[in-house]
């Protein structure tokens, strides 16, 4: 049964503290995204990569946040330091592209609950 | 503005009831998404098309290109189904925008 996942799925931190989070897309995908979900904004994207490179992180602050996929089976999004508006959940999900204007069709981790205290 | 509307935020049936959710986008898209959040927060694909209808069991969704109009239809709701319903488009640079979601609550 393939599936995302991530770890931590909880995770409490002081601010100021680095803070990473890691997923394991479904094997095979090319792409791998990284929202971010707050009561207020909703589902956000902070990036996208395809078959390892970045593409998209346009929706990511760059100056504390950043996102890697060392090798094809993990994607890291860092935050450092962390503060408490960075408080949300964050999912990735991955997906298969098959040409460069494919709609791409996503499957979701169980997300990363975050608190920045 | 938002490049994603959806219609209604909330939405309350009795179980047996024939549901629609609609979403309206002004992007042009390569394609749409419907998402389900289940109260615990896991958030599952529904759909993803780029043009006419697309059936899985009770689900229907439907996309009308011309009008940038989509419509997800749920048939003999089930109180199973009470989650929070997502569209979402993505255009040709795969940019992503995300409608803020409609509650649906079914009563048994």
């Amino acid at each position: 049964d393939a599936r995302v996942t991530q770890t931590p799925r909880h995770k409490v931190t002081e601010m100021g503290q680095e803070v990473t989070m890691r997923c394991q897309p479904i094997l095979g995908h090319n792409t791998v995204f990284w929202y971010r979900q707050t009561m207020m904004q909703g589902l956000e994207l902070l990036a996208y990569f395809r078959n390892r490179a970045p593409l998209d992180d346009s929706g990511m602050p760059k100056d504390r946040f950043s996102a890697e996929m060392p090798d094809a089976t993990l994607a890291t999004l860092k935050i450092q330091p962390s503060e408490p508006r960075d408080s949300a959940v964050y999912f990735c999900a991955s997906g298969l592209v098959r040409w460069r204007e494919e709609g791409n069709e996503q499957f979701f981790g169980p997300g990363t609950r975050l608190t920045v205290l | 503005k938002n490049e994603v509307e959806q219609s209604p935020q909330n939405l309350t049936a009795q179980e047996g009831e024939f549901i629609t959710i609609n979403c309206s986008y002004s992007v042009g898209i390569s394609a749409l998404h419907w998402l389900q959040q289940h109260p615990g927060g896991g958030i599952v694909s529904l759909f993803m098309l780029s043009s006419g209808k697309k059936k899985h069991g009770r689900l229907i969704a439907t996309i009308n290109i011309q009008e940038k109009h989509s419509s997800l239809h749920i048939t003999a709701s089930h109180p199973r189904d009470s989650a929070v319903y997502i569209c979402a488009v993505s255009d040709p640079g795969n940019q992503f925008y995300f409608g803020t979601g409609t509650s649906l609550t079914v009563i048994p």
